[in-house]
């Protein structure tokens, strides 16, 4: 069974604080590995798409990364603005039906000034 | 660009209430659209999904249906809803073209928060 799993469920930084979050995957038929940014109340926004082992991504403090079975995102020296539930979530292709995504459940990261 | 809208941003309904949720995006055509319900605390369940028109593919049995009445319109009905059809529920949308290494992101509206009392 396809499957996603993300940790911690919650982590409390202060500013300047840097540290990784952690998604693991086991999927059949990976076809990239995404992350999302959710504030409350609102829809996911896109981040980072990732395809293979190796691969590394940057956007201001933020920085994925991915193995063959799973995916680091690196917070450095974050600020309160950065606080929000990360989602993970990787892409299974399914011919001409379009990629589905199946989601972590997130980390929520709250980050004090 | 392309955006995508969802409405209402709140609903509030008794159980065994009718239920229609509209989602609709611009600036792209032939969109794959998604229906995701997520609860308090946890990740975003697939509901339905569709690659065009009238086609509409069910991942979880429930007493919710899809229906995709024009390119960039998708709609989420339910005749009689549950208590536990309360949640949040995202419309999302990704190019029907994929990128050369077959990938394509969703891109989210933001949400319907439904409460069934």
């Amino acid at each position: 069974e396809d499957q996603v799993t993300q940790s911690p469920e919650a982590l409390r930084l202060q500013e300047g604080e840097s540290s990784s979050l952690n998604c693991s995957y086991t999927v059949s038929g990976l076809r990239g590995l995404f992350w999302y940014r959710q504030d409350p109340g609102k829809g996911p926004e896109f981040l980072f798409t990732l395809y293979s082992a190796g691969e590394e991504k940057e956007k201001e403090r933020l920085k994925a990364t991915l193995t063959k079975k799973e995916s680091f995102l690196h917070i450095t020296a974050p600020k309160p603005e950065d606080s929000a539930t990360y989602l993970c979530a990787v892409q299974v292709l399914v011919y001409n039906q379009g990629g589905k995504l199946i989601f972590g459940q997130g980390t929520e990261l709250s980050v004090k000034p | 660009s392309q955006t995508i809208h969802q409405w209402p941003a709140t609903l509030v309904q008794p159980v065994g209430s009718p239920l229609s949720l509209e989602c609709t995006v611009e600036g792209t055509s032939n969109p794959n659209l998604y229906w995701y319900r997520q609860a308090a605390g946890r990740g975003l369940q697939l509901l339905f999904y569709s690659v065009g028109i009238g086609q509409i593919s069910s991942e979880v049995p429930q007493n919710l249906s899809a229906s995709r009445p024009q390119d960039r319109q998708f709609i989420l009905s339910s005749k009689k809803l549950l208590l536990s059809d309360s949640g949040f529920y995202l419309c999302a949308w990704s190019a029907r073209t994929w990128d050369s290494r077959g990938n394509s992101p969703l891109h989210f509206g933001n949400g319907t928060r439904l409460t069934v009392t």
